[in-house]
């Protein structure tokens, strides 16, 4: 089992749309769940972190987590054309702060 | 200070070859990672430094992959007699960590390498 888990997508949504993306992870010891957005060709960018059980928002981005469900979400209110990216969840794992990825999900908001 | 900065951007090479990245960190931070991306999948840990000291290497990276990080600040990925499938996204990611704490990593641009 890889240790952070997205389903592949690719997810579809009109714009103006909320988009919900998920995430799963594998060590209980993961504190901190990192969102980023990657544009084809591109490298990763950082949308949002969030470490607490609960919800953090920012702007039109919500990511929410819970950590007795080891689960990860990421909301994006109102969609835009521009939201349409891969977005890869990302999990610190072990003693040294490195970043663990899922594959990603690629997210196509139609106009 | 504009971020993480990788060169080349793009480096095409023969099997066989030897080819070096260069990474420029943010210049307050004390950590840097190097990572590897293939297509479709999310980027995979190779390498990490604390200052100037290398402490972890994944398996993934096998004895032709070298690193450096010279007096903590820019770090250098060597990849001796590439092989194709070396063929990937080569990112490098810095953050300030101190014990019992993190803070957000950055990305740099990348270096996209193609082993023909």
């Amino acid at each position: 089992q890889k240790e952070v888990e997205q389903n592949s997508g690719p997810l579809s949504v009109p714009e103006g749309a909320i988009a919900s993306l998920n995430c799963t992870y594998s060590d209980r010891g993961s504190q901190s769940f990192f969102w980023y957005r990657q544009y084809s060709g591109k490298s990763p960018e950082l949308i949002m972190f969030i470490y607490s059980n609960g919800d953090k928002e920012d702007g039109r981005f919500t990511a929410q987590l819970n950590k007795a469900s080891q689960y990860v979400s990421l909301l994006i209110r109102d969609s835009q054309p521009s939201d349409s990216a891969t977005y890869l969840c990302a999990a610190i794992t072990g003693a040294n702060s490195k970043l663990t990825f899922g594959k990603g999900i690629t997210l196509s908001v139609r106009p | 200070d504009t971020g993480v900065s990788q060169n080349p951007r793009h480096k095409i090479t023969k099997r066989g070859q030897n080819v070096t990245f260069r990474c420029d960190p943010i210049s307050e931070h004390n950590r840097l990672y190097w990572y590897r991306q293939t297509l479709g999948q999310g980027p995979e840990f190779l390498t990490y430094f604390q200052n100037e000291a290398q402490l972890e290497k994944s398996r993934l990276l096998s004895d032709r992959f070298s690193a450096e990080r010279p007096k903590g600040s820019f770090s250098t990925l060597e990849i001796q007699r590439t092989e194709q499938g070396d063929s990937a996204m080569y990112l490098c990611a810095s953050s300030w960590g101190f014990t019992g704490g993190d803070t957000e990593a950055f990305f740099g641009q990348g270096t996209r390498l193609t082993v023909v």
